[in-house]
């Protein structure tokens, strides 16, 4: 288990109201991510972090922002949500070693609904 | 920009038969490539990798899977599985760096084995 926690694991919020996910680690790693899921596209990178303050848009990252004031932790913030952002969220992490390993260990996931 | 095809969304195998996982990729550059299993209800957990070096590649729970740069191929075989290997799996690539990934995954592929 790489200790990655998301909160909360399920929520259901209505269309225009703001929510944020929250990914926690132990790990101490420098890179963290944030994935939506959904059936017939896989996963898709929302944004990502590579320290503290840095980070970075992904691949559909419209609608979506994010911040890392610490190490630990890693917040995805839909600012009115909508029923399009309706998915299973998903956190990973990875280190900086060297050599480098190129895993990255993935949270348990947040299972969103918009209605 | 890389892209992955999992041109299979399921297959459905009896229990102790061998079975092939399809995955092919395409990129301008030189990638990394994985596949992770997801369990139900679960987060996505490395099942193995290829960096560098020999073509075939074993991981965890009995699962190998052969790179083959000339197809841009990197297909997952079991030749036994369990009922426990029921899941959906995903290709991913990754542009070769030092340090920070990006992974681009596919559709993923749902594996349902039967007694």
């Amino acid at each position: 288990d790489a200790g990655i926690t998301q909160s909360p694991r399920h929520k259901v919020t209505e269309t225009g109201t703001p929510v944020t996910l929250r990914c926690h680690q132990t790990e101490n790693h420098r890179y963290m991510y944030w994935y939506r899921q959904d059936p017939g596209h896989g996963l898709r990178l929302i944004h990502y972090s590579y320290g503290v303050k840095d980070t970075d848009k992904g691949e559909v990252s419209d609608g979506y922002s994010v911040s890392r004031s610490k190490t630990e932790d890693f917040l995805l913030t839909l600012e009115s949500a909508t029923s399009s952002q309706t998915s299973v969220y998903f956190c990973a992490i990875s280190a900086l070693r060297q050599p480098p390993t190129y895993e990255q260990y993935f949270g348990p996931g947040t299972r969103l609904t918009v209605t | 920009a890389q892209s992955v095809t999992q041109l299979d969304s399921q297959v459905p195998v009896f229990e102790e038969a061998p079975v092939e996982l399809r995955c092919n990729y395409s990129s301008s550059v030189s990638v990394y490539l994985f596949w992770y299993v997801q369990y139900p209800n679960q987060g996505l957990q490395l099942l193995l990798k290829y960096l560098s070096g020999s073509t075939l590649v074993k991981g965890i729970n009995g699962f190998e899977a052969e790179f083959n740069k000339s197809q841009t191929s990197f297909h997952l075989r079991k030749p036994s599985v369990h009922i426990s290997d029921t899941a959906e799996y995903f290709c991913a690539v990754s542009e070769m760096n030092t340090g920070f990934q990006k992974l681009v995954f596919g559709t993923g592929t749902r594996l349902l084995v039967s007694p």
